[in-house]
């Protein structure tokens, strides 16, 4: 059984460019959300998907956008480069309406650094 | 507004020890479910145990138990006979909303563990 997988697991981008992140859910889940880790910080959340429409949104400007296909994967848009983007960049997939725990999976993350 | 509070950013234990890494919570609802994940240095989150708002119990899973105390909105998370292996980041998160829906998890600033032999 896949888990949550990323790609790409690295990537170095430079200030004003676009980046393009991507996940496949764990198999039976259909709700993708995406976190930015910056170095030493705690995951923050940027916004979630479900049946392929934004459903919940982090405080993140609309430089960060995304989609979701119908087979539940998901990519993660990020333009205009930042050099404060630099983070690491983490999917989580869920099943809605698995009973009251309903925890995300995560993968590995993307490792964006911005030069 | 959710926030999720841990105070402690390192904390060295001996192996085989117990360890108490804290965790605060504040939230306006009533209906709500508490996580903590361990990040080791690979970097991908590990879910380790969950405890809902209205579990008179608190959870256990293994080595792991939630020290859940509703009127301090504490949700303590205990590690027994610690080993080498515990040794990583540890994050306290919490879910508006007690069922899996469109509720966002949102995560503390975590506590980073190390472990002596």
């Amino acid at each position: 059984d896949a888990g949550v997988t990323q790609s790409p697991t690295h990537l170095i981008k430079t200030r004003g460019q676009q980046v393009t992140l991507r996940c496949s859910p764990k198999s039976g889940h259909d709700t993708v959300s995406w976190y930015q880790q910056a170095l030493g910080q705690g995951p923050q959340f940027i916004f979630q998907y479900y049946e392929e429409e934004e459903r919940q949104r982090g405080n993140f400007p609309d430089r960060f956008s995304g989609h979701q296909f119908p087979n539940y994967s998901s990519e993660l848009n990020v333009n205009a480069l930042l050099l404060g983007d630099s983070a690491l960049y983490l999917c989580a997939s869920s099943s809605r309406g698995r009973g009251p725990t309903g925890e995300l999976f995560f993968g590995e993350g993307s490792r964006l650094t911005v030069l | 507004a959710q926030k999720i509070t841990q105070t402690q950013p390192g904390m060295f234990v001996q192996e085989k020890e117990a360890v108490t890494l804290d965790c605060t919570y504040d939230t306006s609802d009533q209906s709500y479910g508490l996580f903590w994940y361990k990040q080791p240095s690979s970097g991908e989150m590990i879910f380790l145990i969950y405890q809902g708002s209205y579990d008179e119990q608190n959870a256990t899973e293994g080595r792991y138990s939630l020290n859940f105390q509703k009127a301090r909105k504490s949700a303590n998370l205990v590690i027994s006979a610690s080993q080498l292996g515990d040794s990583a980041m540890y994050f306290c998160a919490m879910r508006e909303g007690i069922y899996s829906s469109a509720s966002k998890i949102i995560f503390g600033s975590g506590t980073r563990l190390s472990i002596r032999p």
